[in-house]
């Protein structure tokens, strides 16, 4: 089936320094990729559509500088946290469609941001 | 904007039913998901449904969907402790960014 790959699974890094965070489709083409954010025992938050070729969608809230996007090819997105600050500590998850919607979407292991 | 809500938390015994509960806001959803995520680990699809059904059954776990009180059930058949983690219901809309939304998680705990 359809797999995303996630990469880092973890990182822990100093406050000040940048981030970046990959996704890759493995076996199928994203032309989308959905970037959510996931606080201890809450919800996944969407925080940004990347589209292949052009400018990420942002949701409201959210600093598009702080979060960069870059969605360059048909397998892979990127999510660049810059100057992270503790407060950026959390659980960041990509999410890709599949097969038409009733397949549902391929969610990515997730990137355990920590930091110090 | 789109709302999805569940309870937070649902303790059964192994080989007992688990019902979870989930309502969603708006009509226009066209699918909607369960997504089971184990600690530290990201989000697996059991299962989704077609918003014109109201049942479906797929090995153990049976959907239940009352679109008119947009109300979605995932029942777990014969519960095992490998069931313990957290289940998210959501929908899909085949309008504006397409994304999913999500709920905000029912914690399963199975007693041995």
């Amino acid at each position: 089936g359809a797999v995303v790959s996630q990469h880092p699974s973890w990182v822990i890094c100093k406050s000040g320094t940048s981030v970046k965070i990959e996704c890759r489709s493995l076996d199928f083409q994203a032309t989308t990729m959905f970037w959510y954010r996931q606080f201890p025992k809450q919800s996944l938050m969407l925080m940004a559509t990347s589209n292949e070729g052009s400018k990420a969608t942002y949701e409201q809230g959210v600093e598009k500088d702080k979060f960069l996007i870059n969605h360059a090819s048909l397998t892979l997105s990127t999510l660049t946290v810059t100057s992270a600050h503790p407060e950026d500590s959390s659980f960041y998850i990509c999410s890709a469609p599949t097969l038409g919607t009733g397949n549902g979407y391929t969610f990515g292991s997730g990137t355990r941001l920590t930091v110090v | 904007g789109e709302d999805v809500e569940q309870s937070l938390f649902l303790s059964v015994r192994e080989g007992d039913s688990s019902v979870i509960n989930c309502t969603y806001t708006d009509s226009s959803s066209t699918y909607l998901y369960w997504y089971k995520q184990e600690p530290g680990a990201g989000l697996q699809l059991l299962t989704y449904i077609f918003s014109n059904m109201d049942m479906k059954q797929d090995q153990r776990l049976t959907v239940l969907l009352n679109k008119k009180d947009k109300h979605l059930s995932l029942r777990i058949a014969d519960t095992q402790t490998g069931d313990s983690a957290i289940y998210f219901c959501a929908d899909f809309m085949d309008t504006g960014r397409r994304a999913l939304t999500f709920g905000s998680g029912t914690r399963l705990q199975v007693q041995p």
